[in-house]
């Protein structure tokens, strides 16, 4: 596609629910990015995925979120039980290749609300 | 991480004003990209600038990396031009975003 897209734009659940934020990246992009916009933490990194594989984890907040890419293209985010404190949007980027020398390209987001 | 500061936090000018908004950044860097996020929230890719001088219409942008820091210049500012300004930076291949500069422009 033309850009990096993002399904579902909105979602509230409610607290102890899972929830699934997909994420489609540009076309022939191979690296793919998750990041969080919170009011308290602002804008933060969550996992890198180069092709189907996530060598960095280390941006995920906790044991209830996970990730994964299949054919090297769409990614999902899931959070089990959420809690109030994910309500966040939920931003996915993409680059070309993964260097550190290269744009990323953000999507419009996941707005996600726990009550 | 690297640690990134923007300048100032909060900016209201008259539209057909100037601006310069700054961005300080910790250690060496190999990307800085400049982002404006718009009111529905979309960031906008403005520059990828992690060292020289760029411009684009009434925006340009100069990172001297040496010293850490980069600049993004705003020039006979629009009401479109309102939202929040974000400088990211990385070593390696996660952005590291600071708090951003929020401009209101005013007719």
């Amino acid at each position: 596609g033309a850009g990096v897209s993002q399904s579902p734009s909105n979602k509230v659940t409610e607290k102890g629910k899972d929830v699934e934020l997909r994420c489609d990246p540009i076309s022939g992009h191979t690296a793919l990015y998750w990041y969080r916009q919170s009011l308290g933490q602002g804008l933060e990194f969550l996992i890198y995925f180069q092709g189907n594989s996530a060598p960095d984890k280390s941006g995920l907040p906790s044991d209830r979120f996970s990730a994964e890419r299949t054919g090297g293209s769409v990614s999902t985010l899931t959070i089990q039980r959420t809690q109030q404190e994910d309500s966040a949007v939920y931003l996915c980027a993409s680059s070309f290749m993964g260097g550190a020398q290269e744009t990323q390209y953000f999507g419009p987001g996941t707005r996600l609300l726990v009550l | 991480g690297i640690q990134v500061e923007q300048s100032p936090p909060d900016l209201i000018l008259q539209e057909g004003a100037n601006s310069t908004l700054r961005c300080n950044f910790s250690d060496s860097v190999n990307n800085l990209q400049w982002f404006h996020q718009n009111p529905w929230g979309q960031l906008i890719n403005l520059f990828y600038i992690p060292s020289g001088t760029k411009q684009n219409g009434r925006l340009s942008a100069t990172t001297v990396a040496t010293e850490r820091y980069s600049l993004l210049y705003i020039s006979s500012s629009q009401t479109t031009d309102s939202g929040v300004y974000f400088c990211a930076v990385t070593s390696g291949y996660a952005l590291n975003f600071g708090k951003g500069t929020s401009l209101l422009v005013t007719p």
